[in-house]
């Protein structure tokens, strides 16, 4: 079963670029698109990014997303980081008609 | 407001059931898929169970299959989640949320389930 993995946590300042990272297990990430979702505490997800790089309507552009094949991985890369973005961020694609989720990474902005 | 809003969660014994509602509101209900995604305590997301625009096809993950059951009225703008034969691992949050190709753009506040 194809599956994805997050490190479990990253810490940064505020201002600076974070990029947190997914990798595809047993299958090609680039099989199918991948989405990341921002949960702050006590809150329900939202979405940031979907078909690997857009942005829904209103997540400003300091949030962006990638693929890279050569290391199976995937990566979101948040620039000028703010207090509000500290939250847990999640990869997720598809195994077939299954939704697939990492693992999640804690993004700490201090 | 667009939004979709769950209820039904609560406190159930081992080996009991529940039935998550999810309403919808201010959009048409009819064009988007519905997922349910949990949250257990201290962990991450799962995705539990997804529907599509008529209710034709319905997928669920393997640790629900056989135990949950989506369904869908769009005359009334809801999604259902029957859980029956729940176990303390169901434990969790649990939302609903409306998709339409990949994009998931409207979700719900969430609903707890506590099983104990």
């Amino acid at each position: 079963n194809f599956m994805l993995t997050q490190t479990h946590s990253v810490s940064e300042s505020p201002g600076k670029t974070v990029t947190i990272s997914c990798s595809g297990r047993s299958g090609s990430i680039a099989s199918n698109y991948v989405q990341w979702y921002q949960q702050r505490p006590g809150s329900a997800p939202t979405t940031v990014i979907y078909e690997n790089n857009q942005r829904p309507s209103g997540v400003p552009d300091r949030f962006s997303g990638s693929i890279d094949r050569s290391s199976n991985s995937a990566s979101l890369t948040i620039s000028g980081l703010k207090t509000e973005d500290e939250a847990d961020y999640y990869c997720q694609s598809f195994d077939l008609n299954n939704w697939v989720f990492g693992g999640g990474t804690k993004l700490t902005v201090l | 407001e667009v939004q979709v809003v769950e209820s039904g969660g609560g406190l159930v014994k081992p080996g009991g059931s529940l039935r998550l509602s999810c309403a919808a509101s201010a959009f048409t209900f009819s064009s988007y898929s519905v997922i349910w995604v949990r949250r257990f305590p201290g962990k991450g997301l799962e995705w539990v169970s997804s529907t599509s625009t008529t209710g034709t096809y319905k997928h669920y993950a393997d640790s629900v299959k056989g135990r949950f059951s989506i369904s869908r009225d769009n005359a009334k703008n809801s999604v259902y989640l029957q859980m029956d034969s729940l176990r303390a691992d169901d434990t969790a949050v649990y939302y609903c949320a409306r998709t339409s190709g990949y994009l998931t753009d409207v979700w719900g506040q969430g609903t707890t389930v506590t099983v104990s």
